[in-house]
């Protein structure tokens, strides 16, 4: 079975341009979270989508937007890029809505660097 | 909130050592528990998960056991090989939907 899927791999932006990621999550799979990973950090959650409802938000500012499609897919948009914002991107997709027991599984990464 | 402290790192260590690396956590509720693995240049990769008090996880020659008691999630290994050289991850949750990360612990073995 294919595992969740991100693109780009990679992406280099400049400072104050708009930036959009992709995810499919895992057949079966209607709950996509999105994480950003600072080299040499853990990863920090920006949002959560179950059926197509926001269902949590980490503390990102307003230049960060997602939204899931009908398929269950997602984009992670990010405006006025800024340098703080180069690292790697994650997707995850999980099978339930977020309870206590629910597995996130992780894609490759969109590596985003703003010069 | 919830949090993870992880042992930091580097660890360096010679084939068919011992690996053990600490994880406690604070929470409320009861949260499963998780190490994820990556590998350079990739994404996160799920090792093992244990979803209640006493529960072990366990993948590929790793083990970690959920102890309440210490609020701890030690990873162990008996025997590592320079195909375990990683970043591993311990991680607490969902909890508000997330999962919370501790900052990662550089292992990296020689042969």
């Amino acid at each position: 079975d294919a595992g969740v899927t991100q693109s780009p791999t990679h992406l280099i932006k400049t400072r104050g341009q708009h930036v959009t990621l992709r995810c499919s999550p895992i057949s079966g799979h209607k709950s996509v979270s999105w994480y950003q990973q600072v080299l040499g950090q853990g990863p920090q959650f920006i949002f959560q989508y179950y059926e197509k409802e926001e269902r949590g938000r980490g503390n990102f500012p307003d230049r960060f937007s997602a939204r899931q499609f009908p398929n269950y897919s997602s984009e992670l948009n990010v405006n006025a890029l800024l340098l703080g914002d180069s690292a790697l991107y994650l997707c995850a997709s999980s099978p339930l809505g977020g309870g206590s027991t629910d597995t996130q599984y992780f894609g490759p990464g969109t590596r985003l660097t703003v010069l | 909130g919830n949090s993870v402290t992880q042992m930091e790192g580097p660890v360096t260590l010679s084939e068919e050592a011992f690996l053990t690396i600490n994880c406690t956590y604070t929470a409320t509720g009861y949260p499963s528990l998780f190490w994820y693995v990556q590998y350079p240049g990739e994404g996160l990769q799920l090792l093992l998960k244990a979803t209640k008090a006493d529960d072990k996880g366990s993948n590929k020659g790793f083990e970690a056991t959920y102890r309440k008691e210490t609020t701890s999630f030690h990873l162990e290994k008996g025997s590592v090989q320079v195909s375990d050289s990683a970043v591993y991850f311990c991680a607490l949750g969902p909890s508000d939907y997330k999962l919370s990360f501790g900052a990662g612990t550089t292992v990296t073995v020689r042969a």
